[in-house]
């Protein structure tokens, strides 16, 4: 079985700030893995995802993530946050692979609070 | 290229009704992914469907849940004599196939009242 730990329930970070939101995951198999953000009433939207390759994953909104797999973490990093990046962050895995069960195993999420 | 469309986006029931939940996925996707959120919670995967076909249930309620995803039309999640505990948001997702990109793309969501 998979599982997720969003180790933050809530990050205050101050506008231009660097902000790490950090993603740890348990897993007996090969993963994918996901970062979801979503604003109020929304849905989610992807911000980036590793599949393989390079452990360091460029997504939009000018966020990144790096893969590390000794350490089983997956956290999601920006340099500089804009009040608009509040929002709820979400980790997610998947099992990795062909044949791999699709369905996404979130974690908590994560409630990130930008203030001027 | 319109997004997965859910509809209604709220819902109101009594204790003991029925609902139903619609999700109309992406264009060309033909798998859907049915998530619910309490509150205050992370998403938890419920079913995934194919076309005509259900995949993987391991997340749905024994009883009372039923989904399905017809050749023709929406996918449906329905919900009988619901309890105030079925409360929540529940989201649909769809990708093109389960061996591209991996990705799925979320709707906005039914928000689900139980009085």
């Amino acid at each position: 079985a998979q599982s997720v730990t969003q180790l933050d329930s809530q990050v205050p970070v101050f506008e231009e700030a660097p902000v790490e939101l950090r993603c740890n995951y348990s897993s007996s198999v090969s993963v994918y893995l996901f970062w979801y953000v979503q604003y109020p009433n929304q849905g989610l939207q992807l911000l980036l995802k590793y599949l393989s390759g390079s452990t360091l994953v460029k997504g939009i909104n000018g966020f990144e993530a790096e893969f590390n797999k000794s350490q089983t973490s997956f956290h999601l990093r920006k340099p500089s946050v804009h009040i608009s990046d509040t929002a709820e962050y979400f980790c997610a895995v998947s099992d990795g692979g062909h044949t791999g069960r699709r369905a996404l195993t979130f974690g908590s999420g994560t409630r990130l609070q930008v203030q001027p | 290229n319109a997004g997965v469309m859910q509809n209604p986006r709220h819902l109101v029931r009594r204790r003991g009704q029925e609902a139903r939940l619609r999700c109309s996925p992406m264009k060309g996707h033909s798998h859907v992914y049915w998530y619910r959120q309490l509150p205050e919670e992370g998403l938890k995967f419920m079913v995934y469907l194919q076309k005509e076909n259900i995949i993987d249930e391991s997340g749905m309620p024994k009883e009372r849940f039923s989904a399905e995803f017809p050749k023709e039309g929406p996918s449906i999640l329905r919900i009988q004599q619901v309890v105030r505990g079925d409360s929540a948001a529940y989201f649909c997702a769809s990708s093109p196939g389960a061996s591209e990109g991996y990705e799925q793309y979320f709707g906005p969501g039914t928000r689900l009242t139980v009085t």
